[in-house]
């Protein structure tokens, strides 16, 4: 019964490729993000999704869209797929009010060569 | 604007002596602030939170921190390290006037010398 589930864990993928990654969370938050982690761990939001409306869309190239088909699912669409895509990508999701922490996936450890 | 500064990427401690680990923060707002855990290969776990009731705030696996207005810091303390320790911690502030975005610090990495 794991509260925010990423897939796939890893993926190794050749530069040009489409690739998406899914998230799922079961905590019956309205609120959902995307951060990605660099090499040297720090942590930055991408997207930010509420009630499935667009709401934190940080500077992040048009190869990254997100789709939120529903409350519980957001999921990451990269397209044409770089060398400096390779990273960690977490998945979150939290109540949407202030002073309620939010909850991460496991992560998904995307290698681009 | 909001954002959150760890004074220290690297922290070193022996087993079974204190652990000090430094944050300070920037907000336009009364601040949520959170710390979280992140051990090797794995994900981000809440150990403790302050959300403006008392400033002594009591986490997980012995952990706690201290919310200082004055100071606009909310240090991480525990009185002694244990192996199991040894990881990633980030501090974390809310913004309440940016669609709940959170704000991570650079990171500490905590170091549990045997």
């Amino acid at each position: 019964d794991t509260a925010v589930s990423q897939t796939p864990k890893y993926l190794v993928t050749q530069m040009g490729n489409d690739k998406s990654i899914k998230c799922e969370q079961n905590l019956g938050h309205d609120t959902m993000y995307w951060y990605k982690q660099d090499s040297k761990k720090f942590l930055k939001i991408m997207f930010s999704y509420n009630n499935k409306e667009l709401i934190i869309n940080e500077t992040v190239p048009n190869r990254f869209s997100p789709k939120s088909p529903d409350k519980a699912h957001l999921n990451l669409h990269i397209n044409s797929l770089e060398l400096g895509d390779s990273a960690v990508y977490f998945c979150a999701s939290s109540h949407g009010r202030v002073n309620t922490e939010a909850f991460f996936g496991q992560g998904t450890r995307l290698t681009v060569v | 604007a909001q954002s959150v500064t760890q004074l220290d990427s690297h922290v070193s401690v022996s087993e079974g002596t204190p652990v000090l680990l430094r944050c300070n923060y920037s907000s336009s707002y009364s601040p949520s602030l959170f710390w979280y855990v992140q051990h090797p290969n794995k994900g981000l776990q809440l150990l403790l939170k302050y959300t403006s009731a008392a400033t002594l705030v009591k986490g997980i696996n012995g952990f706690e921190a201290e919310f200082k207005k004055s100071e606009t810091s909310f240090h991480l303390t525990k009185p002694s390290a244990h192996m199991s320790d040894a990881a990633e911690y980030f501090c974390v502030v809310i913004a309440k006037n940016t669609g709940n975005q959170f704000y991570f610090g650079t990171g500490t990495s905590l170091t549990v010398i045997p």
